[in-house]
């Protein structure tokens, strides 16, 4: 089945500097590939996705990488603040084999110091 | 406004007594889905369904049931809880199959005494 691995676990930043996560999958036919913010107490909640016909997609301070060919994918947050410290998890499809299901990666927690 | 409602939002329940959690939607979804959250890990996929069609995760515990009475509602049964199945419980819904975002409910605390 997928496998969907994520890094740093942790990250820790001053506010306003970059923050990247990355993650990288091992079914070839995953298409597409959200991430989800999940403030402490909360649901998680989708903040970006992209597909696998698209190479980067930019929403304001947020933007995502994809390279199928290495099969890994990134989340860029610019100008972070401290309402960004939440845990932040990737996740993946299964395809076509199992196009309902999303496997996540085990999350980063980021922590944005003022 | 609330699009994925989860009841109750805590439940406490002891040793080995059923409980049942309850998740329902206004957004019309075909896909419903249940997770286990515990502290500080992923969101864990126990079962699913797309309309009635009901998928297991070939892991999930058989003290773990599902029922889906209708589009809007989902249940989700654990027939004799351990102390290991204290955890969150996230019900989520999505609009199909061909990657779609998928939607959280607030989820469902549970207590194992």
């Amino acid at each position: 089945g997928e496998n969907v691995e994520q890094h740093p676990s942790t990250l820790s930043v001053q506010e306003g500097d970059s923050a990247v996560i990355k993650c990288t999958y091992s079914d070839s036919a995953s298409n597409y590939f959200p991430w989800y913010k999940q403030e402490l107490g909360k649901r998680p909640q989708l903040i970006i996705d992209i597909r696998s016909n698209v190479g980067e997609k930019k929403d304001q301070r947020i933007a995502v990488t994809l390279n199928k060919t290495a099969k890994h994918f990134s989340l860029h947050i610019t100008e972070t603040q401290p309402e960004d410290s939440a845990v932040y998890f990737c996740a993946s499809d299964h395809g076509k084999s199992s196009g309902d299901k999303l496997t996540f990666g085990t999350g980063t927690r980021l922590a944005v110091r003022p | 406004d609330a699009m994925v409602i989860q009841n109750p939002r805590y439940q406490v329940t002891q040793f080995g007594k059923p409980v049942t959690l309850s998740c329902s939607q206004t957004l019309n979804h075909n896909v419903m889905y249940w997770y286990q959250q515990k502290s500080s890990q992923a969101p864990k996929l126990l079962f699913h369904y797309y309309d009635k069609d009901f998928n297991n995760e070939a892991d999930t515990p058989d003290n773990f049931q599902s029922r889906r009475p209708n589009t809007s509602f989902c249940f989700l049964d654990i027939r004799s809880p351990g102390l290991g199945d204290a955890a969150m419980y996230l019900c989520a819904t999505s609009r199909g199959r061909g990657g779609y975002e998928q939607y959280f409910g607030p989820g469902t605390r549970l207590t194992v005494t």
